[in-house]
């Protein structure tokens, strides 16, 4: 079985602020894929990023980057200089190797960004 | 476009009233799948098709029965509705591992 927690349940912080969602996962699989959604207000499913469980190096894409540590089983997601426009639902979520393609989705992380 | 079409976007209807959802994609993905979204639950499987002809069960099948005749095409039927399956769906497609989710359509089964 797999599995992903997002303990945050909600996140407020002031713009310009910093912020890191956290996501830990479970698997007995060697082989998986990591994701990150956004679903901001308006409802839709917006794709951020997918990570293979052999390529541990992190990623930065502008204010955005993600930090994937096998040895505390987490792929955690920081917002740089958080904006308004930011504040959206985050969704982790994780697809274990073999035949059974399934995506398992934590419960999501409502983050609310002030101005 | 590259996208992924769900119909109705909204949807209220009552407790055994047989409905459809539909679902298209223009990508020629062979892989398609619906998830329910719930408060606090994030998205679970319902059903997902490797391919034409070829579906299985996800997390919450109950209740739900999908085909899968072309491969543009994964409609999602209920054949009994009930309150509990008040809920927002979403359908997604995908090609190598990056689902591309419809706008979701919001069902209320009063």
């Amino acid at each position: 079985a797999q599995k992903v927690t997002q303990a945050q349940t909600e996140i407020s912080v002031v713009e310009k602020e910093d912020v890191t969602l956290d996501c830990v996962y479970e698997t007995r699989d060697t082989t998986y894929y990591l994701f990150w959604y956004k679903q901001p207000p308006s409802g839709e499913l917006v794709f951020l990023i997918r990570r293979n469980s052999f390529d541990e190096q992190n990623e930065i894409s502008g204010r955005y980057s993600w930090n994937f540590q096998k040895s505390t089983s987490s792929f955690n997601f920081t917002i740089t200089a958080s904006q308004v426009v930011d504040s959206a639902v985050y969704f982790c979520a994780l697809i274990s190797g073999g035949s059974a393609r399934q995506l398992t989705f934590g419960s999501g992380t409502q983050l609310t960004v002030l101005p | 476009e590259a996208q992924v079409t769900q119909n109705p976007r909204y949807l209220i209807t009552v407790t055994g009233k047989k409905l459809t959802v539909t679902c298209s994609q223009n990508m020629n993905h062979e892989y398609m799948s619906w998830y329910r979204q719930d408060p606090g639950l994030g998205l679970r499987q319902i059903y997902y098709s490797m391919n034409v002809e070829v579906t299985d069960k996800g997390d919450v099948p109950e209740g739900y029965k999908v085909s899968r005749k072309e491969k543009r095409n994964f409609p999602l039927i209920l054949e009994s509705p009930s309150p509990n399956q008040t809920s927002l769906y979403f359908c997604a497609s995908s090609e190598g591992l990056r689902e591309f989710f419809g706008p979701g359509t919001r069902l209320t089964v009063l």
